[in-house]
């Protein structure tokens, strides 16, 4: 059972790279969200998606974009990264509103 | 604004006690909530959902209570053992927006030998 699979695990950036993280989930869940996670800031959603073919941002959504490619993946690009967007990311799933969330295995991304 | 607050911060037990992990929140108006253990580098697995109707959560030796009205939950661990050894999250479902959760900072916990 693979649930949420994320993609990379671990990335390195330059200031100014982009990059694109990927997400895909196999439980034929309808919504699919974006969280970072920071020391001391807890986990703070960045965009999701209500279904397929719906996106809306979050709490933190400047300096990315996302996009529902189809109902099994949800990927989070970075245009131009910078230092501030170092951390954890995690992708999560659900079947709606009202049921249980599953996450990934989160990928750490250094910005230097 | 939803806010989520997590006490204590740390916690250290020895094997064997029980205990209980807080969780409260500022609105009462969530669909439910949804506590999370986090492993070092590792992603969130989900432990127990409380639905807003529901009082309780049973899975093993862990039970999860939630009173909606004063905005609190527990996470109860029976018998810790040093496997237990982890960050416990709890995370509430606002009601009236559009799926996302509003997580706490979380409670760290050690069971030593």
């Amino acid at each position: 059972n693979a649930g949420v699979t994320q993609t990379p695990k671990f990335q390195v950036l330059k200031t100014g790279q982009s990059m694109t993280l990927q997400c895909a989930q196999d439980m034929n869940h309808n919504s699919m969200y974006w969280y970072r996670q920071d020391p001391g800031m807890g986990l703070r959603l960045i965009y999701y998606s209500a279904s397929e073919g719906t996106t809306d941002k979050g709490e933190v959504p400047n300096g990315y974009n996302v996009s529902r490619l189809n109902k099994r993946e949800f990927s989070l690009r970075l245009e131009s990264a910078a230092p501030s967007q170092t951390s954890v990311y995690f992708c999560a799933s659900s079947v709606g509103r009202n049921t249980e969330a599953f996450f990934g295995q989160g990928t750490r991304l250094t910005v230097v | 604004k939803q806010e989520v607050t997590q006490i204590p911060a740390a916690l250290s037990v020895p094997e064997g006690e029980n205990l209980v992990l807080n969780c409260s929140f500022t609105d009462s108006a969530i669909y439910n909530l949804q506590w999370f253990r986090q492993d070092p580098g590792k992603g969130l697995t989900s432990l127990l959902l409380i639905q807003s109707s529901q009082r309780e959560q049973t899975s093993g030796r862990l039970n999860a209570s939630l009173d909606k009205s004063s905005g609190r939950s527990t996470l109860y661990i029976a018998a810790s053992q040093p496997g237990d050894s982890a960050t416990y999250l709890c995370a509430v479902r606002p009601a009236g927006t559009a799926s996302k959760l509003t997580f706490g900072t979380g409670t760290r916990l050690q069971v030593t030998l």
